[in-house]
């Protein structure tokens, strides 16, 4: 099956930094999400990108599917933002997704 | 999108005995999709749920440890069975939703199990 695998697998930055995580995939996808899992284990969906570039305030994600990566891109971090990153990608005809290892990012005040 | 209604939100059980989680949807939906995270890892797929078939358990996953039932296309439960600390995990609920201006997976706010 196809593989996902996020980087770094941990991220220790003061608030106010900026910040770039990963995700690299094996084979195609039809579908890409990135969540953030807050302290209380809520998933939260951050962006729908199979491909192209979008953003959402401080938050922005960029796929080259062609070179099987997706980047998330955080700006001016805040505590808030704690948490674990999960990419999570479909391929093929199944509906299913697949998640990545995560990313643990930890926002010192 | 669609919301998720997902209980109890946290439950502490005894080994060898069982626990149904429940999933509520706001809109009908054709596949739920069930989760299992264990302490400090990744989700991992147990299973997809359509209603009027029997679900579809993933590699290491079998009916009879987590027994799912889909009676309409609003609801689901996953039943862990037999509990044993191993299964102590957080459990979640996943729908794939779409409408006129968003698409993605969205996820109940989970089950925090733990088996003692």
């Amino acid at each position: 099956g196809i593989q996902v695998e996020q980087s770094p697998p941990d991220l220790i930055l003061q608030e106010g930094a900026n910040s770039t995580l990963r995700c690299n995939f094996s084979d195609s996808v039809n579908n890409l999400q990135w969540f953030h899992q807050n302290p209380w284990g809520q998933l939260i969906n951050l962006f729908y990108i199979p491909s192209g570039t979008k953003q959402n305030g401080r938050l922005s994600a960029t796929t080259v599917a062609t070179e099987r990566y997706s980047l998330l891109y955080i700006s001016s971090s805040q505590t808030t933002d704690s948490g674990v990153y999960f990419c999570a990608v479909g391929y093929s005809s199944a509906s299913k997704i697949i998640f990545g290892s995560g990313t643990r990012l930890s926002i010192r005040p | 999108s669609a919301v998720i209604s997902q209980k109890p939100s946290r439950d502490i059980c005894q080994r060898g005995t069982s626990l149904t989680i429940q999933c509520q949807v706001d809109s009908q939906v054709t596949m739920m999709f069930w989760y299992r995270q264990q302490p400090g890892q990744s989700l991992t797929l147990i299973a997809t749920a359509n209603q009027g078939s029997e679900a579809t358990y993933e590699s290491g996953f079998v009916i009879d440890k987590f027994p799912i039932s889909r009676p309409n296309l609003t609801f689901s439960t996953l039943t862990v069975s037999n509990m044993s600390p191993e299964d102590s995990s957080i459990y979640l609920c996943s729908v794939e939703a779409r409408d006129r201006h968003n698409y993605g997976y969205t996820f109940g706010s989970g089950t925090r199990l733990t088996v003692v």
